[in-house]
């Protein structure tokens, strides 16, 4: 157990549609990841807050956003669902040294029908 | 970030040690190598990750070539539960701290 917790653990919903995927951190972590991973592209970048705040971005679609609140647990809203956006979504945490460890979440998998 | 090469598959029998090669040849000074693993569709697994120095922990071991170009990734007594896809990551020292995976190599421990 990483001490990342994620859920939902799967979701199912329509094209088109909006979901909101969540994530807290491990305990004392300041840094959120958020990874996605669909059969063709591998695990991908998406982006990063540190302390409520946006630190980098990676390969995150327009349609996707993402915040971290106060308590600074996390929330990855995707909108306009397509059918490629199928995949596994991971959060991981880390503190916010140069070296420190991304710690990873077991997943939410989205499916979109 | 350097890019890493991974073989895509190696096989390993059960009690015997997993040897994973990974070579990144275009590391920089302050690059530090790290390992997960991910078994079937769980979330990456953190093993170890080292600048220069090899590294053991309860895990595995790394050994880190002295001029830093390749390293292994040393799983002394596999067992069926290290059957997973192993990723070697080269991360740049920079604020970013985002983790590029590559292929990896997919270890499959057999009894």
């Amino acid at each position: 157990d990483s001490g990342v917790t994620q859920t939902p653990k799967h979701l199912i919903t329509a094209t088109g549609q909006r979901v909101t995927l969540r994530c807290s951190p491990r305990s004392g972590d300041l840094s959120v990841y958020w990874y996605q991973q669909s059969l063709d592209q591998g695990l991908q970048f998406l982006i990063q807050y540190y302390n409520g705040e946006e630190r980098a971005k990676g390969n995150i679609l327009e349609r996707f956003s993402a915040q971290q609140f106060p308590d600074l647990h996390s929330e990855l809203n995707l909108s306009s669902l397509e059918l490629g956006d199928s995949a596994l979504y991971f959060c991981a945490s880390s503190g916010f040294g140069q070296t420190d460890t991304q710690y990873f979440g077991p997943g939410t998998r989205l499916t979109v029908l | 970030d350097a890019k890493t090469t991974q073989p895509p598959s190696m096989d390993c029998a059960e009690g015997r040690a997993a040897n994973l090669p990974c070579n990144h040849s275009t590391i920089s000074g302050n690059e530090y190598v790290y390992w997960y693993r991910q078994i079937h569709s769980q979330g990456p697994q953190y093993i170890i990750h080292g600048l220069k120095n090899n590294e053991t922990n309860e895990m595995a071991s790394l050994i880190i070539t002295e001029d830093r170009k390749s390293s292994t990734l040393i799983l002394p007594h596999a067992t069926l539960r290290d059957t997973a896809v192993y990723y070697c990551i080269v991360r740049a020292n920079n604020a970013g701290n985002m983790l590029t995976f590559g292929g990896g190599t997919r270890l499959m421990v057999k009894p």
